[in-house]
């Protein structure tokens, strides 16, 4: 069975950094490409980036690329999604995603809560 | 960017009735290959999204045949046959032919 939980949400501070962490299991993760999507507290749905299986590429919605890092450990089958500078405006859940060859999103994690507040 | 367009932002149907949903794009979304990758998702109250329809008009394993997907170059259209309980919920096109992806802003889909 394929599974996909994030982990490392939580309560963070406006400026400061937080490191999420998608656990996959269930399926040859090193032959996917994977991906972070987030959404705002009662808003729709936000593309954060995905990475390739060797993170030789790593795309990034334009307007987070200067705050968010993506990257992967295949021995680990575990995606990242390093976050920095963090303002209200990042208070959302975040989802982890497995993307098929036919660049459809097949498995979603089941979301891990980030909320920015002093 | 991208830009995709969602109408209505709700819809309420009675049971039984259909429900179409519209995706319109601000560029084409055929790519060089000669698919065009927009797609469906359902993301049901307190749930993680799931997909339904890929490449426009191809449901996903499992996905009802009540749910019809079409359209080609800049405007799609997601149509909900015979409306059940289940379907509340709100539903995302999201194209995945240009960078950076991109989601439209939902419809929000209610059983009258």
């Amino acid at each position: 069975e394929v599974k996909l939980v994030e982990s490392g949400g939580g309560l963070v501070q406006p400026g400061r950094s937080l490191k999420l962490s998608c656990a996959a299991s269930g399926f040859s993760f090193n032959d996917y490409w994977m991906g972070w999507v987030r959404q705002a507290p009662g808003k729709g749905l936000e593309w954060i980036g995905e990475i390739n299986q060797d993170s030789s590429t790593i795309n990034y919605t334009p307007s987070l690329k200067d705050k968010f890092t993506i990257s992967r450990d295949n021995a680990q089958n575990t995606l990242y999604l390093q976050m920095s500078k963090l303002g209200s405006e990042d208070t959302a859940i975040y989802y982890c995603a497995r993307i098929t060859t036919v660049a459809t999103i097949d498995y979603w994690g089941q979301g891990v809560m980030v909320t920015v507040s002093s | 960017d991208v830009v995709l367009t969602q109408t209505p932002v709700s819809l309420s149907v009675t049971l039984g009735d259909q429900a179409s949903i519209s995706c319109r794009s601000s560029q084409s979304l055929e790519y060089s290959d000669g698919y065009t990758y927009l797609e469906w998702y359902l993301q049901k109250p307190g749930q993680s999204p799931q997909l339904l329809i890929y490449e426009v008009s191809n449901r996903f394993s499992g996905v009802p045949d009540r749910f019809i997907g079409s359209g080609s170059g800049t405007d799609f259209t997601l149509k909900i046959s015979r409306v059940e309980p289940e379907d509340l919920g709100v539903y995302y096109c999201f194209q995945a032919t240009h960078d950076p992806l991109t989601f439209g802003s939902g419809t929000k889909l209610e059983i009258k």
